[in-house]
């Protein structure tokens, strides 16, 4: 199983643009890269799922290299609301390891 | 459409009982997974059910175990509770098996006193 590795926190300010990196070296041909968010006490939110280049919804963009053994979700202009728990995912047709996740804290 | 729904949201039960936890997924939706949250070990991966069968399960004792009913909702059973068994479980559904996207439900916030 390929595991993930991120910063453990982080903190930014409201407007700005938030870049969070995930680590997976040791990631398959087959295998997607997920990013969830979870509030307190609240299952985790789909945000963003990739594979290759670039991927961007109304939420977030991800980008993932050519190397793709390392991915970085983008948060456009972050608010208050967005403080939360980050989890970058390696998804194969296999068991779905959450890493520790990033602890991500806006500030006004 | 209704989202994933679990029953029950709270739990409280003695150590040495056995509970039974309910997931209800979206409709549609074939796969079902369950996880354990604690603030020690974070989100953990239990196992997965797809059409009735399991297809993957986590590194938990035997005392967890689960199955999938034929309208895709899903129960998870824990035997001989243990104190450290008190956590968030959450249940997520998803369209297929695997890497698609999961949509998660509240949770069951299961107390072992």
């Amino acid at each position: 199983l390929a595991k993930t590795t991120q910063p453990i926190s982080m903190d930014s300010y409201e407007g700005q643009e938030v870049n969070i990196t995930c680590s997976h070296n040791n990631i398959a041909t087959n295998d997607y890269i997920t990013w969830y968010q979870q509030f307190p006490s609240q299952g985790p939110r789909f945000i963003i799922q990739g594979y290759k280049t670039k991927v961007t919804n109304e939420v977030a963009s991800l980008f993932i290299p050519a190397d793709r053994k390392s991915s970085t979700l983008s948060l456009p202009r972050v608010s208050l609301s967005d403080t939360a728990v980050y989890y970058c995912l390696v998804d194969r047709d296999d068991k779905i390891i959450f890493g520790k996740g990033t602890r991500l804290h806006i500030l006004p | 459409k209704a989202g994933v729904t679990q029953t029950p949201r709270y739990l409280i039960k003695t150590r040495g009982q056995q509970v039974t936890l309910s997931c209800s997924p979206i409709s549609g939706h074939r796969s079902v997974s369950w996880y354990q949250q604690t603030p020690g070990q974070g989100l953990q991966f239990l196992f997965e059910y797809f059409s009735e069968t399991q297809r993957n399960k986590g590194n938990f004792p035997g005392r967890f175990s689960g199955r999938q009913f034929s309208n895709s909702r899903s129960e998870m059973n824990v035997s001989t509770l243990e104190l450290g068994d008190s956590a968030l479980y959450l249940c997520a559904s998803s369209v297929g098996a695997g890497a698609y996207e999961q949509y998660f439900g509240p949770g069951t916030r299961l107390t072992v006193t």
